[in-house]
């Protein structure tokens, strides 16, 4: 099973800032099937970011995804007061077997 | 629109079964994978397995190979997800969500609440 570990495990920045998350693999995924969720509390998961770098309908632009092989990354480029919330990470494979969730990074207003 | 309904809130007892049903709209229900993931309070998401719901074919979590079972019923547009011999560590919100093999999983239904308790 690959194991994806998130850090930081909390981010505390200011509306406006620049957000930087890292989603690091336990061994070779392939780019196409990285994908990252938003979850605000009491609300199910939004799919913001699918095949590493791709964003999902409605997504604002200021959403991005990056990487390869073992080290991904979503970068926020200016924060907004509703993106504040957890964000997950998973890995899904080509036939989607054996699919897992980082353990999520809180993003925190400072 | 796409939609998935979930089942209401369920408090079990150690030992028993769950059943949650997942009922879809909005689209052709025999396109897209069906997962199931769950969220323990306050811990991360955790993906248990899914259905393909053309075939009924299933990939489950090994974590819950042995206790969850996955179904569908064409004729309803619906998924169902079994999950026996529960314990307190079950004690979760479950979630339906749709996706294809390659764009993730972009619907969730609302998600439902499971306590076990003895």
């Amino acid at each position: 099973e690959i194991v994806l570990t998130q850090s930081p495990g909390t981010l505390s920045l200011s509306p406006g800032e620049r957000a930087t998350l890292s989603c690091r693999a336990s061994q070779s995924v392939s780019s196409s099937y990285l994908a990252w969720y938003q979850q605000k509390p009491g609300q199910a998961p939004r799919l913001l970011i699918y095949g590493a770098s791709s964003r999902a309908t409605g997504i604002p632009d200021r959403f991005s995804g990056s990487g390869s092989g073992t080290d991904f990354t979503l970068t926020i480029s200016r924060l907004e007061p509703e993106d504040f919330a957890v964000y997950y990470c998973q890995q899904y494979g080509s036939s989607l077997v054996r699919i897992t969730f980082g353990q999520g990074t809180r993003l925190e207003i400072k | 629109q796409m939609q998935l309904v979930q089942s209401g809130a369920e408090v079990k007892k150690t030992g028993s079964s769950v059943k949650v049903s997942c009922k879809a709209s909005g689209y052709t229900f025999t396109y897209r994978y069906l997962h199931w993931v769950r969220q323990a309070p306050g811990q991360a998401l955790e993906w248990m397995g899914w259905i393909t719901p053309f075939n009924g074919n299933t990939n489950y979590a090994q974590k819950f190979q042995d206790r969850v079972t996955i179904t569908r019923d064409r004729s309803m547009s619906t998924a169902y997800m079994e999950l026996s011999s529960l314990r307190s560590e079950d004690t979760a919100m479950y979630y339906c969500a749709s996706g294809t093999a390659v764009a993730g999983t972009d619907y969730w239904g609302q998600g439902t609440l499971v306590t076990v308790s003895s």
